[in-house]
């Protein structure tokens, strides 16, 4: 049981290039999640798909966009990337939300560094 | 708005101690608060989760109390084992965070948990 996945786990752009993140879950869960994490910031939630079909902006929307490409795939897109996007990515999943028994399920996370 | 802390940000036993991680929380009104744990340069690990209604979740020798007229959450470490050197968060989903936009799943920033041979 692969649970999510996400690719790729490293990479270096140069300023105002583009790149997509990729991430997949195998657990049929409805909802999914992109989140940043930085140092002293903790976790910061920047999109979400409540369900197939839907997308919402979280705390950190700005410079990014995101597909929800069918129940199973949400990809997060950096248009032009600045190196305040230096950060690492976590993608992850709940069966729903908002729910009192619905935990979430993150993937191994990008390591995404913007020169 | 709700916030989440977690203090100490670190902290150091000898092995075989138990030991108790500390959560706070501002508002009560929540649905559910989880226990994660985060290795380094890896991604997060459920361990526990505990529902509004529960009082307490258990997992080996871990156990997760809930005391929301508080506003706090315990996360009680058995016979600590060197292995059990990690990053642990909390996260507590709001029960009326999605509805308004403003609150989603709040993440405390963790407390660096080293377990000293």
């Amino acid at each position: 049981n692969a649970g999510v996945t996400q690719t790729p786990k490293f990479q270096v752009l140069k300023t105002g290039q583009s790149m997509t993140l990729q991430c997949a879950q195998d657990m049929n869960h409805n909802s999914m999640y992109w989140y940043r994490q930085d140092p002293g910031m903790g976790l910061r939630l920047i999109y979400y798909s409540a369900s197939e079909g839907t997308t919402d902006k979280g705390e950190v929307p700005n410079g990014y966009n995101v597909s929800r490409l069918n129940k199973r795939e949400f990809s997060l897109r950096l248009e032009s990337a600045a190196p305040s996007q230096t950060s690492v990515y976590f993608c992850a999943s709940s069966e729903v939300i908002p729910a009192p028994n619905s935990p979430l399920h993150f993937g191994n996370g990008t390591r995404l560094t913007v020169t | 708005k709700q916030e989440v802390t977690q203090i100490p940000a670190a902290l150091s036993v000898p092995e075989g101690e138990n030991l108790v991680l500390n959560c706070s929380f501002t508002d009560s009104a929540i649905y559910n608060l989880q226990w994660f744990r985060q290795d380094p340069g890896k991604g997060l690990t459920s361990l526990l989760l505990i529902q509004s209604s529960q009082r307490e979740q258990t997992s080996g020798r871990l156990n997760a109390s809930l005391d929301k007229s508080s506003g706090r959450s315990t996360l009680y470490i058995a016979a600590s084992q060197p292995g059990d050197s990690a990053t642990y968060l909390c996260a507590v989903s709001p029960r009326w965070g999605w509805v308004n936009r403003d609150d989603k799943i709040i993440f405390g920033k963790g407390t660096r948990l080293h377990i000293l041979p």
